[in-house]
Order: structure tokens, then sequence, then C-alpha cells
């Protein structure tokens, strides 16, 4: 099936510094990649929607300037948090869809393993 | 916008049935999925519907009718691996939209 990677699976940072996370199809291309935060004993979070070549599209409440989310390639994507609050702590979950006719289904979205996220 | 709603918490006994019920208003139906979480992981994919009706994986069921805005996850010959989050998830034409997830907990 369709693998989705995310690197680093955790880091710690120092407040007001910035940290990227990074997701990558290995086997299919990935038309279409989500941004997910999950806060302990609550449910996945949409942060934002990329598209390959396109700004994302962010869900309401979730500054833009913040996170930033690069979708430079079909099969990578960066979420960058800046100036990074305890507040910010988390676990970032990316998730990729393909396309019809790729190695990855059209309808399912393939979830990395996750990045946890401790700003000290 | 997109309201889903599930239990929050249900036990079951190991080799028992469990049915975890997920209802949902969505504007724009492109599918419900189920997910399973277990605790500090990332979710793995169940099944999907986008018809009603009964899907069948196994020992995992999941049901969907549209036009009540229900469906339902069955798990068979319930196993104390089962123990974890379940989520129901339903996408409109952007994204998929996460309820907030049923711990269930299987009991020897």
């Amino acid at each position: 099936g369709a693998v989705v990677s995310q690197h680093p699976s955790w880091v710690i940072c120092k407040s007001g510094t910035s940290v990227k996370i990074e997701c990558r199809s290995l086997d299919f291309q990935a038309t279409t990649m989500f941004w997910y935060r999950q806060f302990p004993k609550q449910s996945l979070m949409l942060m934002a929607t990329s598209n390959e070549g396109s700004k994302a599209t962010y869900e309401q409440g979730v500054e833009k300037d913040k996170f930033l989310i690069n979708h430079a390639s079909l099969t990578l994507s960066t979420l960058t948090v800046t100036s990074a609050h305890p507040e910010d702590s988390s676990f970032y979950i990316c998730s990729a869809r393909g396309s019809s006719g790729t190695s990855g289904s059209s309808y399912e979205q393939y979830f990395g393993p996750g990045t946890r996220l401790t700003v000290t | 916008g997109q309201n889903i709603d599930q239990p929050t918490e249900m036990t079951a006994t190991e080799g028992a049935i469990v049915q975890i019920n997920c209802t949902y208003q969505t504007s724009g139906f492109n599918g419900l999925f189920w997910y399973q979480q277990h605790a500090g992981e990332a979710p793995t994919f169940l099944s999907y519907n986008v018809l009603d009706g009964l899907e069948e994986k196994g020992r995992f069921s999941s049901f969907l009718s549209r036009s009540k805005g229900y469906s339902y996850l069955l798990l068979k010959e319930l196993q104390m691996k089962d123990s974890a989050s379940y989520l129901c998830a339903v996408r409109d034409r952007r994204a998929l939209t996460f309820g907030s997830g049923t711990r269930l907990q299987v009991q020897p």
C-alpha cells in the first residue's frame, strides 16, 4: 500500500525557535496533502490543505503566518512552526492523497506516523 | 461545515461484538471513513463507505445510511489488541474531518 513518511518523528525545541516537519509520499504522487494537529486525548484537527504548486488553504483559527506550509513537489510537503511556544506542543500528522491512476487511491488519505513536538 | 458525533468511551469483553455509532451532518458528502488509532500513533485505515449499506472486511464491518447521516463500525470476536480509539471521519470535497473518537477498552 501507499506509504507516507514524516521527519522527524519527535522534536524538542526552545520557545521562540522554528521547527520544520517534512512529509513525504514514498511510492505515489500526492496531489493533495493535509496537515492535522492532535492534542492529548483529542481527535485530529485539520490545520490546512495543500495542493502541489499552490498556496495552502488554512482552516479557520489556524494562523497561516505561524504555520508555514510548502508543497513544492508531488512527494514532499513541509510544515514550519515559526516562533514556537509551549502551547504549540502537539502531535502533528500529515496525510496525503493521490489522484486517479496513481498507486495511491484517489479516495483514501494515507497518514504519516506523526511528529511529536515539544516546546520548552 | 461538518458536525460529527460518536460516543466518547465504550467497554466490551474479549470475544464479544461491539458496535460504535457515528452520526454526522455535512455539506457535500463524499465518503465516510473509520480509522483505528492506538495511543501515540497515527490513525490506520479500517473502512470506507460512500454508498448505503454494509461493507465487511474480516472482523470489521461498517455500515452507512446517507439519508440518516448515520454510520456504525462493528467489531466481531474482540481481541485485547482492539483496545484503541476509533475515529469516524467524513470527507467533503476538500478533506477529511474527524469526530472526537471513541476510546474502546476490551476487557478479559
